[in-house]
């Protein structure tokens, strides 16, 4: 097991609404990204933060958004849920001295459902 | 662009067989890394391995391995004498050097469900 732990695990909210996502990263590791699963399909990178700022985003729209905290744990946002946002939310956390193509730890994540 | 092609979507073996996942990449950079990564229903991605775009040499971990080809795009993973542990979706990846090398993007294929059956 990794030391990438997110809660909730399972989670369902209705069209409209606003859901807050939790990732408390590996021992070590100052960086987290989070990525969104649809069923059937790889994950697809939302956005990275890393000193409590976001230094790389996919193509989420603005209402896709997160924090990061001075312990490195990290919070995902989503505003105006759509149907469409239902997926398995995952975490992973990495070094970022290590630079890109480093070894990412994932989470268990998070599954999302909208009604 | 970048890209990242698992053609085969599902493969069902019995156990002892081997079996080959196959995986290709699309990438303008000259520096980057390919990734394996196992998803068992659990939900969580386990990472396999890490080979950089300057190390085609193929390596071998107990009943896995991988082989890089360059001149093809390619990096598969063999699965030697297949056990019904094995059996879970793998997602080959991609990172390139975006955002001057700062970010940690992961560019994920489609996954192929292994199905290992006794």
């Amino acid at each position: 097991e990794t030391g990438v732990t997110q809660s909730p695990t399972h989670l369902i909210k209705t069209r409209g609404q606003q859901v807050t996502l939790r990732c408390s990263s590996q021992s070590g590791h100052n960086t987290v990204s989070w990525y969104q699963q649809a069923l059937g399909q790889g994950p697809q990178f939302i956005f990275q933060y890393y000193r409590e700022e976001e230094n790389g985003r996919g193509n989420f729209p603005p209402r896709f958004s997160g924090l990061q905290f001075p312990n490195y744990s990290s919070e995902l946002n989503v505003n105006a849920l759509e149907l469409d946002d239902s997926a398995l939310y995952l975490c992973a956390s990495s070094l970022y001295q290590a630079g890109f193509g480093t070894e990412a730890f994932f989470g268990q994540g998070t599954r999302l459902t909208v009604v | 662009a970048q890209k990242v092609t698992q053609a085969q979507t599902e493969i069902s073996v019995v156990e002892k067989e081997d079996v080959t996942l196959d995986c290709v990449y699309e990438t303008r950079d000259t520096t980057y890394y390919l990734f394996w990564y196992k998803q068992p229903p659990s939900g969580e991605l386990v990472f396999l391995i890490r080979r950089n775009s300057f190390d085609e040499q193929n390596e071998i971990s107990g009943r896995y391995s991988w082989n890089f080809q360059k001149s093809t795009s390619s990096f598969n993973f063999t699965i030697t004498a297949s056990q019904v542990v094995d059996s879970a979706v793998y997602f080959c990846a991609l990172s390139e050097k975006a955002y001057g090398g700062a970010t940690n993007k992961l560019i994920f294929g489609t996954g192929t469900l292994l199905a290992v059956q006794p």
